[in-house]
Parts: C-alpha cells; sequence; structure tokens
C-alpha cells in the first residue's frame, strides 16, 4: 500500500498570499496518477486537480499541481478567502488507492 | 448536472450489516464511461477507499475490507450498493459515494455523505 503524507498539517497564512502544500508518497506513483481535494466543513471533497497538474472542471487557475515519482504539490498562487479548507491528495495508481491526512489551510 | 445521493440505515448494531444506497442522477450508471464508488471517512482516520465497481457489475475492493464489502449495481433503478457485514464501532463513519473516470479514477462528484453508527 502506498502511504501518503502531506506537510504540513496546518498552514495559516492570509488572503492574497501563496500556498504550497507538500504530499509525500512512500513510493512512486505510477502513470502521474495523483489526485488534489479541497474539503470545506460539513461537505464532502471536490476534486481540484488529477493527472498531478491538470485542473478538474470549473476550478480556477490561482491552483496548480506539480511533481513526480514520490514528491508532489499544490499550489495555490493567491489565496481566496473560499480557499481556506482541508486539501487532501491521493493515489489512484495502485490497489488500494490512498489519501493523504490533509493539510488544513487556515486565516492567520 | 450530475446528482448521487446516499440512503440507508444511520444506525447499525455491532456484528450486522451496513446497507447503503447510492442512487445518480444526471447521468447513467451504465453508459459505461465511470466507475462507481464508496468512501469513508473517519474523523480519526481520514478519508480510506472503499471500492468501485463497473456497471457490468465488476468490482474493485480495499483488501483490507475485501472480506466484508460487496458492491453491487442496479442499471435498471440507476443506484449502485454497498454491503458492509460483521460492523464494529471502528466502522462509524461518513460514508460517500461517487463517480470515477476510467482512466483517471480520481472522483470527479461526489455525494452529499450520510454519517452511520455502529452502536448497540
Amino acid at each position: 500500500e502506498i502511504v501518503l503524507t502531506q506537510s504540513p498539517g496546518t498552514l495559516s497564512l492570509s488572503p492574497g498570499e501563496r500556498a504550497t502544500l507538500s504530499c509525500w508518497a512512500s513510493q512512486s506513483v505510477s502513470s502521474r496518477s495523483l489526485a488534489w481535494y479541497q474539503q470545506k466543513p460539513r461537505q464532502a471533497p471536490r476534486l481540484l486537480i488529477y493527472g498531478v497538474s491538470s485542473r478538474a472542471t470549473g476550478i480556477p487557475d490561482r491552483f496548480s499541481g506539480g511533481g513526480s515519482g514520490t514528491d508532489f504539490t499544490l499550489t495555490i498562487s493567491r489565496l481566496e478567502p473560499e480557499d481556506f479548507a482541508v486539501y487532501y491528495c491521493q493515489q489512484y495508481g495502485n490497489s488500494p488507492l490512498t489519501f493523504g491526512g490533509g493539510t488544513k489551510v487556515e486565516i492567520k | 448536472q450530475v446528482q448521487l445521493q446516499e440512503s440507508g440505515p444511520r444506525l447499525v448494531k455491532p456484528s450486522q450489516t451496513l446497507s447503503l444506497t447510492c442512487t445518480v442522477s444526471g447521468d447513467s450508471v451504465s453508459s459505461g464511461g465511470y466507475y462507481w464508488t464508496w468512501i469513508r471517512q473517519d474523523p480519526g482516520k481520514g478519508l480510506e477507499w472503499i471500492g468501485y465497481i463497473y456497471y457490468t457489475g465488476r468490482t474493485f475492493y480495499n483488501p483490507s475490507l475485501k472480506s466484508r464489502v460487496t458492491i453491487s449495481v442496479d442499471t435498471s433503478e440507476n443506484q449502485f450498493s454497498l454491503k458492509l457485514n460483521s460492523v464494529t464501532a471502528a466502522d462509524t463513519a461518513v460514508y460517500y459515494c461517487g463517480r470515477a473516470g476510467l482512466v483517471t479514477t480520481a472522483v470527479d462528484c461526489w455525494g452529499q455523505g450520510t454519517l452511520v453508527t455502529v452502536s448497540s
């Protein structure tokens, strides 16, 4: 099983700042099979990024994904008030599909 | 607009079977373009993939749950279902149904989730 470790656990930033979230995999993620989700309280997760760097439908271009192998990042170029939430990475190239533990982006 | 809605008992006794159904609107489970999936979220353990099903009935399960899980599809009702037997308190979680692509099996559409509590 591929274990995904996200850091930091919590990121305290102000609106307008840049956020960089990290996701490390215990082994190489095959075929660029990595996604990022955003989850707000009492809501289901929402797909932001798939295939490491492809934005899902309707996702603004301030969200970008990158990385390869075992190291991946999600960058939010300028935080908007609605971006404060928990973010999860997920790998879907190997069974079982697994998720990281999440990074909470909170208002500083 | 695709919508998924979970339904089923919210309280299950230990050792019994948890049963949930996901009703899909705005898409067809038999379209062949997606897998249909179940994922759960426990506050202490985060998100856990349970498994998914293709409209043909082919299933893929998380090995950690495989011995207790059955996912099935009912194309006539445009629904798919989850059964998890021999439940314990550790199975208490919010259960989500979702839709995942065939190539990039990221979940692009989620139900709102339903909290299922295992307690006597």
